[in-house]
């Protein structure tokens, strides 16, 4: 199966900052690469799909890039509610799905 | 609204059974691949299982193979995972998620399993 490692385990940041979040693949997944965020208690939202794509609703600063194995989540000017836990994961079609084991966020 | 809700989760001893359903509303059920994804207590989220639109493709994580069924029912827009010889290890929140070309975009609240004795 494809693993996903990403890092940091922890950030910490304050209000206003920028975030960068990495992930890395253990072999090729292309471009099938998505993004979550999880706050405590609640399910997953997805974030970003396709590397780069926007899922409906979410604010403009949260962008993604990468290619293959190396892939990264920016989060521009930090608000309150962005401070959560962060899962990549892969997609690719005909292979077991896999998470990254999750970057959280906090202060 | 498009909504996913699942159901059936409960305490269990090592060894036992359980089915969970996860039923779906606001969209085409059988236009989407569907998956179950869960979470341990504390930990990350692990992919469990996949199928396709008309149930004729399935595919599992090793640490579910041979003792996890996903099935579905699309006359009556519901989605199953059977649960057997079940272990402590697989205490976990359980989560239906759907794809299309857009992955997991919309996920239910979830339902626990706990496997205790």
């Amino acid at each position: 199966d494809i693993v996903m490692t990403q890092s940091p385990a922890t950030l910490s940041v304050s209000p206003g900052e920028r975030a960068t979040l990495s992930c890395r693949a253990s072999q090729s997944v292309k471009y099938n690469l998505a993004w979550f965020q999880q706050k405590l208690g609640q399910a997953p939202r997805l974030l970003i799909y396709r590397t780069s794509t926007r899922a409906p609703g979410v604010p403009a600063r949260f962008s993604g890039s990468g290619s293959g194995t190396e892939f990264t989540l920016t989060i521009d000017s930090l608000q309150s509610e962005d401070f959560a836990v962060y899962y990549c994961h892969q997609y690719n079609k005909w292979a077991p799905w896999t998470f990254g084991q999750g970057t959280k966020v906090d202060i | 609204e498009e909504q996913l809700v699942e159901s059936g989760g409960g305490l269990v001893q090592p060894g036992g059974s359980l089915r969970l359903s996860c039923e779906a509303s606001g969209f085409t059920f059988s236009g989407f691949w569907m998956h179950w994804v869960r979470q341990a207590p504390g930990m990350g989220l692990e992919w469990v299982s996949r199928i396709n639109g008309d149930g004729t493709n399935t595919t599992y994580a090793d640490s579910v193979k041979g003792r996890f069924t996903i099935s579905r029912d699309n006359a009556k827009n519901t989605l199953y995972l059977h649960l057997n010889s079940l272990r402590v290890d697989d205490t976990a929140v359980y989560y239906c998620s759907r794809d299309r070309s857009t992955p997991l975009d919309i996920w239910g609240h979830g339902t626990t399993v706990t496997v205790t004795s």
